[in-house]
């Protein structure tokens, strides 16, 4: 079966903390996308971050940083120098390669000025 | 680029009323999603289409929600009669083909009274 699990309910930061939001999946397959999204309080889910199963480089994206690790089944995402505009609840996600895609369950960030 | 279209944004209803919901997906993507968010949790998938056939509609409560995409384009989702549980928001989402990255649409926010 596949899993998706998003620890972190909610995290707190102020303004120009560093912050990582952990994503931990489980699969049998050996081909598989995770995937980042962000939901600001309008609501709609924005398109973060794709990565294959064959791709274990990290990425970095301005203050985005994806850490893929398959040792340990984890896909983090880590953002530097918060901003107030980064909070919002951000999901993980997994897709076998089959139809269906599972989201975790979200972490809200919030960033305080 | 357009992208994925919703309506109507808020809808309240009694419970065993019907409501509707429409989905309109970015050109030429050929699937479609819909999922149902429940507040405090990530997104569910209820069905899935590819061109006009499902795929997926395995979470689908048949006995009271229905979908359709007559001609490979844009998309329904009934609930018929609506019960208090199904208040959440509906969203919708539309990819190039199945493993790609989904794009959703603003959402639709559903309160059963």
């Amino acid at each position: 079966a596949q899993k998706v699990t998003q620890a972190q309910t909610e995290i707190s930061v102020v303004e120009k903390e560093d912050v990582t939001l952990d994503c931990v999946y489980e699969t049998r397959d050996t081909t598989y996308y995770l995937f980042w999204y962000k939901q600001p309080p309008s609501g709609e889910l924005v398109f973060l971050i794709r990565r294959n199963s064959f791709d274990e480089q990290n990425e970095i994206s301005g203050r985005y940083s994806w850490n893929f690790q398959k040792s340990t089944s984890s896909f983090n995402f880590t953002i530097t120098a918060s901003q107030v505009v980064d909070s919002a609840v951000y999901f993980c996600a997994l897709n076998t390669g089959g139809f269906k895609t599972i989201f975790g369950a979200g972490t809200r960030l919030f960033v305080k000025a | 680029e357009a992208g994925v279209a919703q309506s109507p944004r808020y809808k309240i209803i009694e419970k065993r009323q019907s409501v509707a919901f429409w989905c309109n997906p970015i050109s030429g993507h050929a699937t479609l999603y819909w999922y149902q968010q429940i507040l405090g949790q990530g997104p569910k998938l209820l069905i899935q289409f590819q061109n006009n056939g499902v795929v997926d509609d395995s979470q689908l409560p048949k006995d009271r929600f229905s979908a359709e995409r007559l001609k490979g384009v844009d998309s329904t989702l009934k609930i018929q009669p609506a019960k208090l549980e199904d208040s959440a928001v509906y969203l919708c989402a539309s990819s190039s083909e199945g493993v790609e990255t989904q794009y959703f649409g603003p959402g639709t926010r559903l309160l059963v009274l």
